[in-house]
């Protein structure tokens, strides 16, 4: 069965600093990965997705993930967090296959400092 | 601009009470989910459905029902059995049946039991 895994519950970083937040997953095959951040009482949005190619993807907003099979991970990175960046974000895995859903993380809640 | 539409944005319900939460979407989009999200446990699948009449339950499907009648609707019943039913709920959409290009996210409804 797929699973996610955020480790961490919440980070706090501070503004103009680097951000990285964790992502394991476990699925037998290749899945399909995705990151999403959600503000405070809306829904989710998505910053980006990997489901083959370049292990390096781009997103919106300055955000990029990395995908290592090896590691089954999926972290998400920006090298310079702005306040507006304060959110949670989730990791999503998904089968990529018909009748299937994608399954999420609990989230990581970013908070960031001035 | 195309999007998905919940509704109401609060929702209070009383001890045995049915209510229905709505879910219209504009995109044209074949697929439809429903989610759960409380704090701390991530979103989690109730009900989705790939095509009009059609739908298959989540991971959490009891005291819950669905419809779709229509391509462009997917409300859910929260029923009197639903014994904890106070969260926040979200609807997407997928463009695809395997959700590869990634889901749109309605701005959800939260429901409270008073």
């Amino acid at each position: 069965a797929q699973s996610v895994t955020q480790p961490d519950i919440h980070i706090t970083v501070s503004e103009g600093a680097s951000l990285e937040l964790r992502c394991n997953y476990s699925y037998g095959a290749t899945p399909y990965l995705f990151w999403y951040v959600q503000s405070p009482g809306q829904g989710l949005q998505l910053l980006l997705k990997y489901f083959s190619g370049d292990t390096l993807v781009q997103g919106i907003k300055g955000f990029e993930a990395e995908f290592k099979r090896s590691q089954s991970s999926f972290n998400l990175r920006k090298p310079s967090v702005h306040w507006s960046d304060a959110a949670e974000y989730f990791c999503a895995v998904g089968a990529g296959q018909a009748g299937t859903a994608l399954i999420f993380g609990k989230g990581t809640t970013l908070s960031v400092s001035s | 601009d195309g999007g998905i539409t919940q509704s109401p944005k609060y929702l209070f319900r009383k001890e045995g009470q049915n209510v229905t939460l709505s879910c219209e979407q504009n995109l044209n989009h074949d697929a439809m989910y429903w989610y759960r999200q409380d704090p701390g446990q991530g979103l989690r699948l109730i009900y989705y459905s790939q095509i009009v009449n059609d739908f298959q339950k989540g991971d959490i499907a009891e005291g819950y029902s669905v419809s779709r009648e229509k391509k462009e609707s997917f409300p859910l019943t929260v029923t009197s059995a639903q014994k904890n039913p106070t969260a926040f709920y979200l609807c997407a959409s997928s463009n695809t049946p395997d959700g590869m290009g990634g889901y749109t996210f309605g701005s959800g409804t939260r429901l409270t039991v008073v």
